[in-house]
């Protein structure tokens, strides 16, 4: 079985820390995608990567950050973290191949963040 | 711009009926189609992917099809059981890393 596994499945963190969210995958994927949950406004693309070092802008970066260091694992920062930014964090990853089962996404547990 | 619909945005039925989620897009021009479940406060599980060539796909009481002419994806559940509750969705591949998702069918099935 695919497993996405993010470190956390709550945190609460203070205004203004630096928070790192952890996603790592056991299929070895191309591609990995951070995204954040909020009621009303779905599922929007924070960052994704398609592979080493490599990292893409989604629909809202600000105030984000990643880091693709090793295949398996791709890290999220709130380099300042604002309450504006409590939310559900969900993580995913991806293959590029274009046969079989192809490039079916599979999603980590999520991350119940909360800024106070 | 790809916009993806899902209607209706909540259900309610009672155990043992069949029934029909809704999954549109205005974009024919997709490479796939995924259905995922949600259940509350946790991340999405993927249940079935349509690639752009099929019609359908089936795992056990669940059958998903897929009509890129008209835009749309229908995910049927055969024999409903209170633990198909969950919200649903759908999210429509432009490309191998660009997916758009539906905001979900909120599915409540009463024993």
């Amino acid at each position: 079985d695919v497993k996405v596994t993010q470190s956390s499945r709550y945190l609460v963190k203070r205004t203004g820390e630096k928070v790192f969210l952890e996603c790592v995958q056991d299929m070895d994927h191309e591609n990995m995608f951070w995204y954040r949950q909020d009621p009303g406004l779905g599922l929007r693309l924070i960052y994704f990567s398609y592979d080493v070092k490599m990292k893409e802008k989604g629909d809202i970066p600000e105030g984000y950050s990643v880091s693709r260091e090793k295949k398996e694992r791709f890290s999220l920062i709130l380099e300042s973290a604002s309450t504006n930014q409590t939310s559900m964090y969900l993580c995913a990853s991806s293959s590029n191949l274009a046969t079989g089962a192809g490039t079916e996404a599979f999603f980590g547990q999520g991350t119940r963040l909360t800024v106070v | 711009k790809q916009e993806v619909t899902q209607i209706p945005a909540a259900l309610s039925v009672p155990e043992g009926e069949n029934l029909v989620l809704n999954c549109s897009f205005t974009d024919s021009a997709i490479y796939n189609l995924q259905w995922f479940r949600q259940d509350p406060g946790k991340g999405l599980t993927s249940l079935l992917l349509i690639q752009s060539s099929q019609r359908e796909q089936t795992s056990g009481r669940l059958n998903a099809s897929l009509d890129k002419s008209s835009g749309r994806s229908t995910l049927y559940i055969a024999a409903s059981q209170p633990g198909d509750s969950a919200t649903y969705l759908c999210a429509v591949y432009l490309s191998v890393t660009d997916m758009r998702f539906g905001a979900g069918t909120r599915l409540t099935v009463k024993p």
